[in-house]
């Protein structure tokens, strides 16, 4: 989906290199999230932000950061790259607003592969 | 608690067979389901979703899920599968409490192989 664009997609680096994951969106949403994908894993969540103003962890932010720049850009660093760290990124939107339920329906970015030798 | 099980990690049929895609979950309040198809090297896609109004939910490329409280399952069924519907499936789970974070928790993905 172009609404949500992830740069780079593809990328390998060194242990203990810092690296700087962007996203962008053009739907508009306030709410954008960062998951890593791992095999056998599912996704698994690692920051949230619901407005520039406010950012959370996840159930593993341990080894990253994140920056909300503006509503429409939120970027994922990992400081000091491990092994570990190896997997597929995906960052995410939502608008709590769409449906009058309630439910937040996420929407995905391509997604970016991230190999730490 | 918030949990949910996909129940095959892997599932294979024949081109034009049904498919079933089994997912069960727990929440501690009434949920909203999701399901996501991810095609190899892209992101994931909304299937479909509910949200607590049919219990028969119908999605995108013929595919269809049955929430069933009783039995707290939510299967993807599709009559008849498409070489294209070869992927990977994943049940979600999130809490639908108003307001703030609603925890999402994804399943551990169905991989779906369509033979000729």
């Amino acid at each position: 989906d172009a609404d949500v664009t992830q740069t780079p997609r593809n990328r390998i680096t060194k242990t203990g290199k810092r690296i700087m994951l962007e996203c962008s969106q053009t739907k508009g949403h306030d709410r954008m999230y960062w998951y890593r994908q791992d095999p056998g894993l599912g996704l698994r969540l690692i920051y949230y932000s619901f407005d520039v103003k406010d950012i959370n962890k996840g159930e593993i932010s341990d080894g990253y950061s994140v920056s909300r720049q503006a509503q429409a850009k939120f970027s994922l660093s990992l400081e000091s790259a491990i092994p570990n760290q190896t997997a597929l990124y995906f960052c995410a939107t939502s608008d709590l607003y769409e449906t009058t339920s309630g439910a937040d329906t996420q929407y995905f970015g391509p997604g970016t592969r991230l190999t730490v030798l | 608690a918030q949990s949910v099980t996909q129940l095959d990690s892997h599932v294979s049929v024949s081109e034009g067979t049904p498919v079933l895609l089994r997912c069960n979950y727990s929440s501690s309040y009434s949920p909203s389901l999701f399901w996501y198809v991810q095609h190899p090297n892209k992101g994931l896609q909304l299937l479909l979703k509910y949200t607590s109004a049919a219990t028969l939910v119908k999605g995108i490329n013929g595919f269809e899920a049955e929430f069933k409280k009783s039995e707290t399952s939510f299967h993807l069924t599709k009559p008849s599968a498409h070489m294209s519907d070869a992927a990977e499936y994943f049940c979600v789970v999130s809490d639908s409490r108003s307001g703030g974070y609603q925890k999402v928790t994804f399943g551990t993905g169905t991989k779906l192989q369509v033979i000729p």
